[in-house]
């Protein structure tokens, strides 16, 4: 069945450091991509999306391109803040039950002034 | 601010009592939710579609008996486990889908967390 497999975190960076943080996914037909963020004592937020191969979404300086030959679809930031520590989770939708979505297990970004 | 508030956000029960979580939708009708359960470390799954109105949809080896869902009303789902025990501890979280114009967009409650002893 469908998958999603991200990096095991936390991820622990220094205010302004390049942030990278990997999401592979399995799926049959074209599925739809997505990162979303968990603030602590918040609920999940669309962080960015993308529907298509070789699209890129992005967001609050955050990227991520959609690379079906390395079915991969990897977020990155070039300069992080304290502000964006949080959980990251990689998620795809291959229905037309946007709800039906298939997360990875979230990684965990903290930043340190 | 919140657009789908959950509740509570952490609850610690004996083995064998029910636990009943709410999910609303604060300023739109959703006549479809979402029940998610996130085991530590591991990815969130989808438990179930709750539907307003009729019975919600359950994932394969998810226990309907174990986990009641009801759609009570367009802007409230709630999730009840039933007998709890130790192995139900576990994040909660739901969704709600809200359309804005052509597009729809999830959003989602702040999850809870069962702690059950």
């Amino acid at each position: 069945g469908d998958s999603v497999t991200q990096m095991e975190g936390p991820v622990t960076l220094s205010e302004e450091a390049f942030l990278t943080i990997n999401c592979t996914y399995t799926a049959t037909g074209y599925p739809s991509l997505f990162w979303y963020v968990q603030y602590p004592g918040e609920g999940l937020q669309l962080l960015l999306k993308a529907t298509k191969a070789d699209d890129k979404g992005s967001n609050k300086g955050f990227e991520a391109t959609y690379r079906k030959e390395t079915t991969s679809f990897h977020l990155e930031k070039g300069s992080v803040q304290v502000s964006d520590s949080a959980v990251y989770f990689c998620a795809l939708s291959s229905s037309s039950n946007t709800g039906k979505l298939i997360f990875g297990q979230g990684t965990t970004l903290q930043v340190k002034p | 601010g919140a657009v789908v508030s959950q509740h509570p956000s952490r609850v610690i029960c004996k083995s064998g009592t029910s636990v009943k979580i709410e999910c609303r939708s604060l300023d739109f009708q959703a006549t479809t939710m979402f029940w998610y359960r996130q085991f530590p470390k591991k990815s969130l799954m989808l438990m179930a579609t709750s539907n307003e109105g009729s019975k919600a949809t359950y994932e394969q080896g998810v226990e309907k008996d174990k986990f009641l869902i009801n759609h009570a009303s367009l802007t409230l789902s709630t999730l009840t486990v039933t007998s709890a025990h130790p192995e139900d501890s576990s994040f909660y979280i739901c969704s709600a889908p809200r359309s804005t114009g052509l597009n729809e967009k999830l959003f989602f409650g702040s999850g809870t967390q069962l702690s059950v002893l």
